[in-house]
């Protein structure tokens, strides 16, 4: 079945250790997004991709950077994990068209920082 | 301004109807979404309606809009366990490429 696919799952890190958290798609979707969601939120959406072009929320801190390599690929990076990034990071993917925005997520990568 | 709120738990005996409610602050949003997050899932989109309809019926789920006061809901009849879950409400914010905002979501019980 084509899909979003998250990895990994779990990840632990320490205070201030980089990490990147990836996300594979199927769908061929040219745009990618990433939330964070954070206990009792609202999901957050951090930056997304339109094809290779990249948009960053305003209030996304530069801690947080990402990656498209290819269609396919999106990678979350971390650069200095605090204690308040601790959250579980969603992506999700559209396709461009116009009509309803519909969002395919995949089941998010939950972080801890020690 | 881009503000989505949910009440953020409802508890509802297995059979009756269930329903969860929305505001939304954007009154140029085209759509207006539901998603459902199970334990350990992401969110899966259940339905979504256009901004010029006021209602939309998908089997036991029914999708009320007024746009005049900003509300949305979302009636689930027949509440069955399997409906355990976080509802999250969501519009398309015009001031952004298809940007979604999501409200915070409702944690949905369903006891015997």
């Amino acid at each position: 079945d084509a899909m979003v696919i998250q990895n990994p799952r779990y990840q632990v890190t320490q205070f201030g250790k980089p990490v990147t958290l990836s996300c594979s798609q199927t769908l061929n979707h040219n745009v990618m997004y990433w939330y964070q969601q954070k206990s009792s939120q609202a999901p957050k959406l951090l930056f997304h991709y339109y094809d290779k072009d990249f948009n960053n929320e305003a209030d996304t801190p530069d801690n947080f950077q990402s990656r498209r390599p290819n269609t396919s690929f999106c990678f979350l990076d971390i650069r200095s994990p605090g204690l308040g990034d601790a959250a579980m990071y969603l992506c999700a993917t559209s396709r461009a068209i116009q009509g309803a925005n519909v969002l395919t997520f995949g089941a998010g990568s939950r972080l801890t920082v020690l | 301004g881009e503000d989505v709120e949910q009440s953020l738990f409802l508890s509802v005996r297995e059979g009756d109807s269930s329903v969860i409610n929305c505001t939304y602050t954007d009154s140029s949003s085209t759509y207006l979404y539901w998603y459902k997050q199970e334990p350990g899932a992401g969110l899966q989109l259940l339905t979504y309606i256009f901004s010029n309809m006021d209602m939309k019926q998908d089997q036991r789920l029914t999708v009320l809009l007024n746009k005049k006061d900003k509300h949305l809901s979302l009636r689930i009849a027949d509440t069955q366990t399997g409906d355990s879950a976080i509802y999250f409400c969501a519009e398309t914010f015009s001031g952004g490429y298809n940007k979604l905002i999501f409200g915070a979501g409702t944690r949905l019980a369903v006891h015997p």
